[in-house]
């Protein structure tokens, strides 16, 4: 049973269409996690929710919306996406001095 | 605001040798996290220090506070070793900062 999985794993969509990635986990965990890694692999932190509340935004664009209905949840919804927002979005859980636990990545390519 | 700097950024090393990586950062921290990246793009968890040295089959991690540096070593390097390893520090607020990663290939 997969402890953070995301949904869908590849997105390949055209410019000003709006898309959202799923993040389930089953771990019990309050905080999870919105990572972008950029094709040079390196990882930024986007947004952290603790338990359902919005703890770090980290100067992302508002065209990007998490939206968490429950601590088990953090969902992702990007709206009139550019070709900048292509990346690997990995969604976690975990971290304040525990391990972290992250789903597989969402390869999104815009066109 | 925190900077994590790793060393080397890319390491070529043949089957068996000692490998170390480096980690630097320049804020007090609550933890250190070492995690390894595969090809295939995973991301997995290989340890959280807040302090001294932790030890896991091969793998070894060290962190120390006072320096504000860590280093992740494999013992017997293998080829399936061959990943890009990632620091990252925890300061408040469950905040990660990433290092940009270590490449790692190991020839046979």
């Amino acid at each position: 049973d997969t402890a953070v999985s995301q949904t869908p794993k590849y997105l390949v969509t055209q410019m000003g269409n709006d898309k959202s990635i799923k993040c389930e986990q089953n771990l019990g965990h309050d905080t999870m996690y919105w990572y972008k890694q950029d094709s040079k692999k390196f990882l930024k932190i986007m947004f952290s929710y603790n338990n359902k509340e919005l703890i770090i935004n980290e100067t992302v664009p508002n065209r990007f919306s998490p939206k968490s209905p429950d601590k088990a949840h953090l969902n992702l919804h990007i709206n009139s996406l550019e070709l900048g927002d292509s990346a690997v979005y990995f969604c976690a859980t975990g971290g304040y001095t525990g391990e972290l636990f992250f789903g597989e990545g969402s390869r999104l390519t815009v066109l | 605001k925190n900077e994590v700097e790793q060393s080397p950024q890319n390491l070529t090393a043949q089957e068996g040798e000692f490998i170390t990586i480096n980690c630097s950062y320049s804020v007090g921290i609550s933890a250190l996290h070492w995690l390894q990246q595969h090809p295939g793009g995973g991301i997995v968890s290989l340890f959280m220090l807040s302090s001294g040295k932790k030890k896991h089959g091969r793998l070894i991690a060290t962190i120390n506070i006072q320096e504000k540096h860590s280093s992740l070593h494999i013992t017997a390097s293998h080829p399936r070793d061959s990943a890009v390893y990632i620091c990252a520090s925890e300061t408040s607020g469950s905040r990660l900062t990433f290092g940009e990663g270590t490449q790692l290939t190991v020839n046979p």
